[in-house]
């Protein structure tokens, strides 16, 4: 069964840029698994970022951006802020199976 | 606006057939290309997802849960219903639904959450 990994977590100064990353257990992430991340704080639903690896949802800072870096997809989040702190899903395409959920890097801004 | 909202029991035991509404507004389900999927989220875990639902009435399932799990939609009603068969206490999880789409093939707007617990 395919796994999505994310980092477990993850620590950003404010004014900051971090990257957090989306892999593959077998293979590597290309466009065509349509990567799509996602923002959650806690008690909160989900809020869609990125879609399509690095088209921003309506409404998303354009600190924030979607990309593939070597065999990974990535987001970048660029200014850090106080309020990103949150946890970070991504999600892949695997065709019949609809999404995959990474297990989610908690993100803390200090 | 798009908006989604899940309803159903917040407690159920087990062994017990679970049964979820999803109702949606500002969009249709006889639109090409859009769906409605279901994700769950146990407490302090990761997201999951479950079944989504297309306009042409394809329904895919998640692999692990696909014996326990079914789909419905309702387009007059605007609505889509998840049924779980045999609740277990590991099922226990916020319920979310949202708005899929198939152009960049992601879930797009979510609704708030139901948590559903299973107890006896």
């Amino acid at each position: 069964q395919t796994v999505v990994t994310q980092e477990p977590s993850f620590s950003v100064s404010p004014g900051g840029t971090v990257t957090l990353t989306c892999a593959l257990s077998s293979g590597s992430v290309s466009p065509s698994y349509y990567p799509s991340w996602y923002q959650q704080t806690p008690g909160q639903a989900p809020r869609t970022l990125i879609y399509s690896t690095n088209i921003r949802s309506s409404g998303v800072p354009d600190r924030f951006s979607g990309s593939i870096l070597g065999n990974k997809a990535a987001l970048t989040i660029a200014g850090a802020q106080a309020d990103d702190e949150s946890d970070y899903y991504c999600a892949l395409y695997m065709g019949s199976v609809i999404s995959v959920f990474g297990g989610g890097t908690k993100l803390t801004v200090l | 606006q798009i908006t989604l909202k899940e309803s159903g029991p917040t407690l159920v035991k087990p062994t017990q057939t679970l049964t979820l509404t999803c109702t949606f507004s500002g969009f249709s389900l006889r639109t090409s290309g859009v769906g409605v999927g279901w994700i769950r989220q146990p407490p302090g875990k990761a997201l999951e997802w479950l079944a989504v639902v297309y306009w042409d009435d394809d329904k895919r399932y998640s692999p692990s849960l696909k014996d326990r799990v079914t789909i419905t939609k309702d387009t007059s009603k605007n609505q889509v219903v998840l049924i779980m068969t045999n609740m277990d206490p590991v099922d226990t999880a916020t319920y979310f639904c949202a708005h899929r789409l198939n152009n960049g093939s992601y879930f797009a707007v979510w609704g708030q959450g139901t948590l559903v617990t299973v107890s006896s």
